[in-house]
C-alpha cells in the first residue's frame, strides 16, 4: 500500500513557542491530506480538511490561527501549531487521499506525532 | 450530519475465539465507505476491512469479517480465531460521498483484551 510519513515523530516543546509538523505522501500525490488530533484513550477527531494549493477546511471549533495548515505540494502538508500550550498536547496524525476514489483503500495513515508543551 | 457510534469501550475475548465488535452509523450520502482500523499501543492506524455502501456481500479478509446490515446501519467486525496480538484499539470508521466532503470520521473505539 501506500506510505505517508510524518515527521517528527515525537517533539516537546516549551510553552509559546511553535511547533511544526510535516506530512509526506511518498509514492502518490496527494491533492487531499486531513490532520487529526487524539487525545490518550480517545477517538481520532478531525480537526481539518487540507487540499493542494487551497485554503484548509477547519472543523467546527478548531482554531485556524491556532493550527495553521499549509499544503503546498502534492506530496507535502504541514501542520504548525501556534504559541502552544500544554492542552495541546496530543497525538496528530496525518491522513493523504489517492486521487483514485474507485479503490477502496484510497486513505493512508501517517504513524502520527507526539506533541508534549510543558 | 455523518455520524458513528461504537458501545462498546471495552471487551474481553479468550484466545481463539471468536469475538464481534460493534459499529453503528448515520449518514444522508447514498454512498459511502465503511471502514475499520486496528491501533495498537505505537499509535498507528492499522486498515483491516473495507465495506462499500453498494457492495452486495460482507466483506472478508482473513480473520477479519464486516456483518454489514445496511437497513440497520451497522457495520459489525467479527474477529475469528482471536490471537494475542489482536489485543489493542479498534475504530469504525465511515468515508461520507459528496455531501459529507469525502472525510471520514471515527468511532469512539473498542478496546480488545485477548485472554490467554
Amino acid at each position: 500500500g501506500a506510505v505517508v510519513s510524518q515527521h517528527p515523530s515525537r517533539v516537546i516543546c516549551k510553552s509559546g513557542t511553535s511547533v511544526k509538523i510535516e506530512c509526506r505522501s511518498l509514492d502518490f500525490q496527494a491533492t487531499t491530506m486531513f490532520w487529526y488530533r487524539q487525545f490518550p484513550k480517545q477517538s481520532l477527531m478531525l480537526m481539518a480538511t487540507s487540499n493542494e494549493g487551497s485554503k484548509a477546511t477547519y472543523e467546527q471549533g478548531v482554531e485556524k490561527d491556532k493550527f495553521l495548515i499549509n499544503h503546498a505540494s502534492l506530496t507535502l502538508s504541514t501542520l504548525t501549531v501556534t504559541s502552544a500550550h500544554p492542552e495541546d498536547s496530543s497525538f496528530y496524525i496525518c491522513s493523504a487521499r489517492d486521487q483514485d476514489l474507485l479503490r477502496k483503500e484510497t486513505q493512508y495513515f501517517g504513524p502520527g506525532t507526539r506533541l508534549l508543551v510543558l | 450530519a455523518q455520524k458513528i457510534t461504537q458501545t462498546q469501550p471495552g471487551m474481553f475475548v479468550q484466545e481463539k475465539e471468536a469475538v464481534t465488535l460493534d459499529c453503528t452509523y448515520d449518514t444522508s450520502d447514498p454512498s459511502y465507505g465503511l471502514f475499520w482500523y486496528k491501533q495498537p499501543s505505537s499509535g498507528e492506524m492499522i486498515f483491516l476491512i473495507y465495506q462499500g455502501s453498494y457492495d452486495q456481500q460482507n466483506a472478508t479478509e482473513g480473520r477479519y469479517s464486516l456483518n454489514f446490515q445496511k437497513a440497520r446501519k451497522s457495520a459489525n467486525l467479527v474477529i475469528s480465531a482471536s490471537q494475542l496480538g489482536d489485543s489493542a484499539m479498534y475504530f469504525c470508521a465511515m468515508r461520507g460521498g459528496n455531501t459529507g466532503g469525502f472525510k471520514t470520521i471515527f468511532g469512539a473505539g473498542t478496546r480488545l483484551f485477548v485472554k490467554a
